[in-house]
């Protein structure tokens, strides 16, 4: 079993929808939380970062952390075409990071 | 944030060379990391490069393959030496600001195909 689960996708939305993006993990011991997109043939860029559990908001995109059940969600309202790119989670003890495959996200005028 | 460049952007090597992969970020930064990424699979961590010591290997990833010079607190170079095809993939230095908590910020990456 791996350590973090995150479904590959693709998962195709049209404009405005919204979309839910989830991992799951096994290590109880991860504290922080992460999600970063990555649009083809770039690096991964920071979105969201979030310390135990919770909810964050920033602008269209809301991060949520559920550590009872081991689960976090990447929430983005108005999907915009621009939102089209792959999705990744990522958590961490203090130090390592472990990263998701990823979900490809495509948004459709 | 950081922002962080790598050198070069892609190339496409030989069976049996090695490359240098150099990465430049614009402040200083104590912790840089460098991990690889393949397609459909998640990226993962080579080493951690931290000034003024050895790099730190994970798993499966040894020196004499992926040496790693760490001069500076701003600079970072990983090689892949004697190369095969199974060496094709993108490679991506990323680090962690000091005061940032556990944010880690990547750079473009470096796609390389071996042949």
């Amino acid at each position: 079993q791996k350590e973090v689960e995150q479904d590959p996708g693709p998962l195709s939305v049209p404009e405005g929808a919204i979309v839910s993006l989830n991992c799951t993990y096994s290590n109880s011991a991860f504290q922080y939380f992460m999600w970063y997109r990555q649009y083809s043939r770039k690096g991964p860029e920071l979105l969201m970062y979030t310390y135990s559990s919770g909810n964050k908001e920033d602008g269209r995109f809301t991060a949520q952390v559920d550590k009872s059940s081991k689960y976090i969600s990447l929430f983005i309202r108005d999907s915009q075409p621009s939102d089209s790119a792959t999705y990744l989670c990522a958590m961490s003890e203090p130090d390592k990071l472990i990263f998701g495959t990823g979900t490809r996200l495509q948004v459709f005028p | 944030s950081a922002v962080i460049s790598q050198k070069p952007s892609r190339d496409i090597c030989q069976r049996g060379t090695s490359l240098t992969i150099q990465c430049q970020v614009d402040s200083q930064v104590t912790m840089m990391f460098w991990y690889r990424q393949q397609p459909g699979q998640s990226l993962t961590l080579i080493a951690t490069a931290n000034q003024g010591s050895e790099a730190t290997y994970e798993s499966g990833f040894v020196i004499d393959k992926f040496p790693i010079s760490r001069p500076n607190l701003t600079f970072s170079t990983l090689t892949v030496s004697n190369m095969s095809p199974e060496d094709s993939s993108i490679y991506l230095c990323s680090v962690r600001p000091s005061g940032r908590g556990n944010e880690q910020y990547f750079g473009p990456g470096t796609r390389l195909t071996v042949t």
